[in-house]
């Protein structure tokens, strides 16, 4: 175990609607990443936050959205879902550079 | 070019033997390299890290850099079939890791 949750594990959403999944970081860490996973592919970055600040950002479009708390913890946002969406949503938190996985939200877009 | 490239298997090896997993990385600046294991359905679960050249040993799991002919591997010794799984090479240029597609290992008994 990572320390580090996720919810929902599952959900399942229509095309257009919105999306916000949830993780909690390991206690210590002040930095967290979202990846998406498609079927059979290696993850794919999306952003990191650190101490609340978007630090870096994937190639995603901006209906994809972010925030992290003072907490550590953080959410991201989806809206205008598409089906393409449909992937493994992946949280990993770290203090320095090892990143450690949550169990992940797969996201399912109909 | 990808960023990460891994050989996309299947690989079988059978139970006692080694596995040897290789990967090739574009980015030249590239520090640190870690290789992650990933069940069917789970999240990826770290095993090894690596920032120098050379070799690191870790139980049954020894992973080497060659940052010159910029790659790094994984060797699993005396593989077991719990070790059966979808291996992931990551790299990490930045503040993001870049994964390669992963290598799927089978362990047979």
């Amino acid at each position: 175990e990572t320390g580090v949750t996720q919810s929902p594990t599952h959900l399942i959403k229509t095309r257009g609607q919105q999306v916000t999944l949830r993780c909690s970081s390991q206690s210590g860490h002040n930095t967290v990443s979202w990846y998406q996973q498609a079927l059979g592919q290696g993850p794919q970055f999306i952003f990191q936050y650190y101490r609340e600040e978007e630090n870096g950002r994937g190639n995603f479009p901006p209906r994809f959205s972010g925030l992290q708390f003072p907490n550590y913890s953080s959410e991201l946002n989806v809206n205008a879902l598409e089906l393409d969406d449909s992937a493994l949503y992946l949280c990993a938190s770290s203090r320095q550079e090892t990143q450690y996985f949550g169990p992940g939200t797969r996201l399912l877009v109909l | 070019q990808k960023e990460v490239e891994q050989n996309s298997g299947p690989l079988s090896v059978p139970e006692g033997a080694i596995a040897s997993l290789n990967c090739t990385y574009s980015d030249r600046g590239s520090q640190s390299f870690f290789w992650y294991r990933q069940y069917s359905g789970k999240s990826p679960e770290l095993i090894m890290f690596i920032y120098s050249n050379g070799d690191k040993e870790d139980g049954r799991f020894t992973a080497q850099l060659n940052k010159a002919s910029q790659y790094v591997s994984l060797l699993i010794r005396d593989s077991q079939p719990s070790d059966s799984a979808t291996y992931l090479c990551a790299v990490n240029p930045g503040e993001k890791l870049t994964f390669g597609t992963g290598t799927r290992l089978t362990i047979i008994p």
